[in-house]
């Protein structure tokens, strides 16, 4: 499994964060996986976002931080997954990383980051 | 409580063996599972250890897991200046259908 990340490195404040996830090596509909994304800030810490996975149908879950706010959404035909964050802050600087969760292995294989800055 | 709790910072000499702790809520810990990642600058984490004690593919055997009481341990034996990272540990919070972070040991190789 590979992921591959892009998107703007650069937002306005106020406008909506869009990332894009190439996933190679499985299909985003497995029903052994999950995907979603993960934050970094500039400080340090990990912030997780959100996920969606497919077992019949979709699933999501959101970090109640930013849940009125995200959209996660799997696009099966291009096999790649998408990040909106709307109404961004100073607060949404940070490094962006998507991520793959096996059955029973959290977090096993990860994008290689995106640093987003948001401006004023 | 959703809070893992990490030393900033530990230290250890080539060769020794260090010990980075995660406490959760006294009773939030017990019956959780806690993964292990390891960061180096600029890099995303890697996956070190799941289920509290058990490796991930091709992990050395110098890195192990446990879990007692009201926290859970990562070990590293046999300390190279590579182990010189960040180290996270985080679990799935059911109540809020979302996982949590600690917030991050740096590990210096003395």
């Amino acid at each position: 499994v590979q992921l591959q990340q892009s998107g703007p490195g650069l937002v306005k404040a106020a406008q909506t964060l869009s990332l894009t996830c190439v996933i190679s090596g499985e299909s985003v509909m497995s029903e052994r996986a999950a995907w979603g994304w993960i934050r970094q800030s500039p400080s340090g810490g990990l912030e997780w976002l959100g996920r969606t996975y497919y077992r019949s149908k979709w699933y999501y879950d959101y970090a109640l931080s930013v849940k009125t706010r995200i959209i996660i959404t799997p696009e099966t035909s291009k096999s790649q997954l998408s990040l909106q964050l709307k109404s961004v802050t100073s607060e949404d600087t940070a490094v962006y990383y998507c991520y793959r969760e096996g059955d029973l292995t959290p977090f096993d294989h990860w994008g290689p980051g995106t640093l987003v800055t948001v401006s004023s | 409580q959703s809070v893992l709790t990490q030393p900033s910072s530990v230290s250890a000499a080539p060769g020794q063996k260090v010990t980075i702790s995660c406490s959760g809520d006294s009773s939030y810990i017990g019956n959780i599972y806690i993964s292990w990642f390891q960061q180096f600058p600029g890099t995303a984490p890697k996956l070190l250890i799941y289920d509290n004690d058990k490796r991930f593919s091709d992990i050395s055997d110098r890195f192990s897991g446990s879990k007692s009481g009201t926290s859970a341990t990562l070990a590293i034996t046999g300390l190279q200046t590579g182990d010189e990272a960040h180290y996270f540990c985080v679990k799935w919070e059911s109540s809020l259908s979302g996982w949590v972070f600690g917030g991050g040991t740096k590990l210096t190789v003395l």
